[in-house]
């Protein structure tokens, strides 16, 4: 099955600062890859995914890219804000399948 | 349209304990799953349900089983609960392949 890696697991940065968090996955079949947010004591919630015909995608501060051939992708937040603290997760899913995989999460803080 | 809800919030069980989680959605959407959060651990699925009707196993499913009432509802049942089970559980449902998953808001689950 599909095996997710996430790092790190803790990153701490300066407000404005921008914050990267990689993940790697196992399944070359895997063509979605979405990435939550998950604030302290809530629920996670998607806020940006990119599919394997595609290499890198922005939503404002948010960006996420991907590299098939080395079977990682990232997201990349700019300028980053006090809000933006939060547990981020990392996902895959194989074509055909409806099921992600998980990263462990990483822990983003931002010191005002 | 209240999206995904699961009941209760909060529960305290003593070992041995059984209870029912319940999750509903009105989206319309096919696919349900349940998973468990535990610190460290990222996101761990316990049961998905592809449609209405049809329930398998996921990667932790032990000590757990489920019930599709109806395309709405997906009940997640601790049989003889233990210590082990205390976590944070989260209902989610999506439409299908590589489609977004909302999840619930969550019930934090501890067995003494």
């Amino acid at each position: 099955g599909e095996n997710v890696e996430q790092h790190p697991s803790t990153l701490s940065v300066q407000e404005g600062d921008s914050a990267v968090i990689k993940c790697t996955y196992s399944d070359s079949a895997s063509n979605y890859f979405p990435w939550y947010k998950q604030e302290l004591g809530k629920r996670p919630q998607l806020i940006i995914d990119i599919r394997s015909n595609v290499g890198e995608k922005k939503d404002q501060r948010i960006a996420v890219t991907l590299n098939k051939t080395a079977k990682h992708f990232s997201l990349h937040i700019t300028e980053t804000q006090p809000e933006d603290s939060a547990v981020y997760f990392c996902a895959a899913i194989p074509g055909g399948s409806y099921i992600p995989t998980f990263g462990r999460g990483t822990s983003l803080i931002v010191h005002p | 349209n209240a999206g995904v809800t699961q009941t209760p919030k909060f529960q305290v069980l003593k070992t041995g304990q059984s209870m029912t989680l319940q999750c509903a959605q009105d989206m319309n959407h096919n696919s349900m799953y349940w998973y468990r959060q535990d610190p460290g651990m990222g996101l761990r699925l316990i049961y998905y349900s592809a449609s209405e009707g049809t329930t398998d196993k996921g990667e932790v499913p032990n000590g757990y089983n489920v019930s599709r009432l109806n395309k709405r509802e997906f009940s997640l049942r601790l049989e003889s609960a233990a210590p082990s089970q205390t976590s944070v559980y989260f209902c989610a449902s999506s439409a299908g392949q590589s489609i977004w998953e909302y999840f619930g808001p969550g019930t934090r689950l501890t067995v003494t």
